[in-house]
């Protein structure tokens, strides 16, 4: 049972306009959630998280937003570049914190279009 | 900087026999680590934790006399694919957290071919 869902596989953008990720899950004891990139061969790097007691956090180009009604959360890159071409991760957690386990959605390819 | 380091990066070995890959911590303790399996176009899975000086906890349907964890310093954690066979081919990364973070890192992680 898929408890993070990430239903589009990938996405293509053009370079400059706007990459919108989204995820959604179905466990309401998630309460922490966090955004990772990765490209081949390498681990997962952290790009932002999001506390169930917020609905937007934002870093630099990169805005996340939370809808708890909903159990749908989604990332935005704007303005969206080549680099940003890789597999992007949704994940959730019941707590934040060192020791919380992490579970993972399978992922969106994303490529920017130069 | 890296925050978290993996050795191997990459292994082969026949079925049957077993592979240790070792996930480190630099430059700060980590109490618990994380082991995750990844297939190919699948999400991560969590396999197990680890936690220094303690046995580690198992994933449902992992199994735990395959999957050999050790947590034997605060730095290091290592993970024994005892008798591989070519099922357990796989990448397999490790994470863990600063003690005043609430952010997990991840290692670069191993592929692991059985052949």
């Amino acid at each position: 049972d898929q408890q993070v869902k990430q239903n589009s596989p990938s996405l293509s953008v053009q370079e400059g306009r706007i990459s919108i990720l989204n995820c959604d899950y179905t466990n309401s004891m998630f309460d922490y959630f966090l955004w990772y990139k990765k490209y081949p061969a390498e681990g997962p790097t952290f790009l932002i998280s999001i506390s169930s007691i917020k609905d937007k956090n934002e870093d630099g180009r990169f805005t996340v937003f939370l809808n708890k009604s909903a159990k749908h959360l989604s990332l935005h890159i704007v303005p969206s570049q080549p680099g940003d071409s890789a597999v992007y991760f949704c994940a959730a957690s019941v707590s934040p914190g060192a020791n919380s386990k992490l579970t993972f959605g399978k992922g969106i390819t994303l490529s920017v279009r130069p | 900087g890296a925050v978290v380091s993996q050795h191997p990066s990459w292994v082969i070995c026949k079925s049957g026999t077993s592979v240790k890959i070792e996930c480190r911590s630099l430059d700060f303790q980590a109490t618990t680590m994380f082991w995750y399996r990844q297939f190919p176009k699948q999400s991560l899975m969590l396999m197990a934790t680890s936690n220094e000086g303690s046995k580690a906890t198992y994933e449902q349907g992992v199994e735990k006399d395959k999957f050999l964890i050790n947590h034997a310093s605060l730095t290091l954690s290592t993970l024994t694919v005892t008798s591989a066979h070519p099922e357990d081919s796989s990448f397999y990364i490790c994470s863990t957290s600063k003690p005043w973070e609430e952010t997990q890192y991840f290692g670069p992680g191993t592929r692991l071919l059985v052949l």
